[in-house]
């Protein structure tokens, strides 16, 4: 079975500065979803990389791909309260989905 | 635009009584999934299916049923409740056969989640 590791589990963290969210997996992987859920709401796709190498950024998120050392990197720039939620990776093989726990992320003013 | 509509949004549930909650997607897609969220463990998989009339048990089946009677709708159902059910639900589902990218496919769309308290 795959497992998906993600550090820190709890974070928080002043506004306008940066941090990295890791992902870790145990297996080979097609692709690596990012998803954000803010409390009690449902979860909202961000990225997915399918590839080594693979970077994609969204506005203060970007996220990185590193298939070899199977590590997905979150990285915020900047930060804003508005990026308080949970973030949680995902590592597809095949129709599988296997989730991180999670890391809970608060931004204070 | 509903994509994935879960009822109930709460539900509290005595020990012993069943319930049945509904999911309906209208994104034509084939592939439906049952979740639960507790803390700390991230969401876990309960039974999924592949197509109308299929279905397949996840990672945590034990105490649930579900029925794909028709392609948009997938139900999950608790027979005798008890604490340890005491959780958020959260269906999905993904992967339309025409009119997406390859990735996307395979990317889970989510309901907005139920949480039900058993007691």
């Amino acid at each position: 079975e795959l497992k998906v590791e993600q550090n820190p589990l709890f974070l928080s963290m002043q506004e306008g500065k940066n941090y990295t969210i890791y992902c870790n997996y145990s297996t080979t992987s097609d692709r690596l979803y990012w998803y954000r859920q803010d409390p009690g709401k449902s979860l909202e796709s961000l990225f997915v990389l399918l590839s080594n190498g693979a970077v994609k950024q969204e506005g203060r998120l970007m996220a990185s791909l590193d298939t070899k050392a199977r590590l997905s990197t979150l990285h915020i720039t900047a930060a804003v309260h508005d990026l308080s939620a949970t973030y949680f990776c995902a590592v597809g093989t095949g129709n599988q989905f296997y989730f991180g726990t999670g890391t809970s992320l608060t931004v204070i003013p | 635009n509903a994509g994935v509509t879960q009822t109930p949004k709460f539900r509290v549930l005595k020990t012993g009584q069943s319930m049945t909650l509904l999911c309906a997607q209208d994104m034509n897609h084939e592939y439906m999934y049952w979740y639960r969220q507790d803390p700390g463990m991230g969401l876990r998989l309960i039974h999924y299916s592949v197509g109308e009339g299929t279905t397949a048990k996840g990672e945590v089946p034990d105490g649930y049923n579900v029925s794909r009677l028709k392609k948009q709708n997938f139900l999950l159902g608790l027979e005798s409740a008890a604490p340890s059910q005491t959780s958020v639900y959260f269906c999905a589902s993904s992967y339309a056969k025409q009119g997406q990218g390859w990735a996307d496919r395979f990317t889970r769309f989510f309901g907005q989640g139920t949480r039900l308290t058993v007691v």
